[in-house]
């Protein structure tokens, strides 16, 4: 099974800073990697696949990378409505989720 | 637009098993994979299983043989299927499609599992 080992499990910011979310893939997945936003009692919301193509209507500011098996979800500018819980997921093989990073006001 | 809904009983008792169906509108399952995931209460996300049109379905290891996933293509939906459930099967289940990751969720539906 692969495991996606992600972190920082939270992190306090203020708006307009940069924020970087990163995980790890204990073997290769390529770029078979996807980032989602969940908002309290809400269902997550896709923001990335391909590790680095953002869904249709996200916003510019977030981006994502990959480096080897090192993948990194970048806030550019925090907004106010960017304050939630991020989660990475791999679906190379079978789908498996990240432990979540959950990004507060400072 | 894609719309998902989750379906089913709030209340389930231990031992028993847990039946939720997942109905499609805008659009069809026959495409892509549909999913299973849960979040237990103030907890992340774990991905339960999938399936697609063709019938072809992968589970959780972690759920060894308690999980059943179907698909009725004639009613648009698919169904997940636990059993044995304890109450470490408390949780919300959603239900999702698969295009490349998952694009389209349901609002989820909160399981309780409790005598």
């Amino acid at each position: 099974d692969i495991q996606m080992t992600q972190s920082p499990s939270s992190l306090s910011a203020s708006v307009g800073d940069r924020v970087a979310i990163t995980c790890r893939a204990s073997q290769g997945i390529s770029t078979s990697l996807a980032w989602y936003q969940q908002k309290p009692g809400k269902a997550p919301k896709l923001l990335v696949y391909a590790a680095s193509k953002l869904q249709s209507g996200v916003p510019s500011r977030f981006s994502g990378s990959a480096s080897g098996t090192d993948y990194t979800l970048t806030i550019s500018s925090l907004q106010p409505e960017d304050f939630a819980t991020y989660y990475c997921q791999q679906y190379y093989s079978a789908r498996t989720f990240g432990q979540g990073t959950k990004v507060e006001i400072k | 637009q894609v719309q998902l809904q989750e379906s089913g009983p709030g209340l389930v008792k231990p031992s028993e098993t847990l039946s939720l169906t997942c109905s499609v509108s805008g659009g069809s399952v026959n495409s892509f994979y549909w999913n299973w995931i849960r979040q237990p209460p103030g907890q992340g996300l774990e991905w339960l299983g999938y399936i697609h049109y063709s019938g072809v379905t992968k589970s959780n290891p972690s759920l060894k043989s308690r999980i059943t996933i179907s698909i009725d293509t004639s009613k648009n939906q698919f169904s997940l299927k636990l059993s044995s459930v304890t109450a470490a099967d408390t949780a919300v289940y959603y239900c999702a499609r698969d295009a490349i990751a998952y694009d389209y969720w349901g609002p989820g539906r909160l399981v309780i599992v409790s005598s």
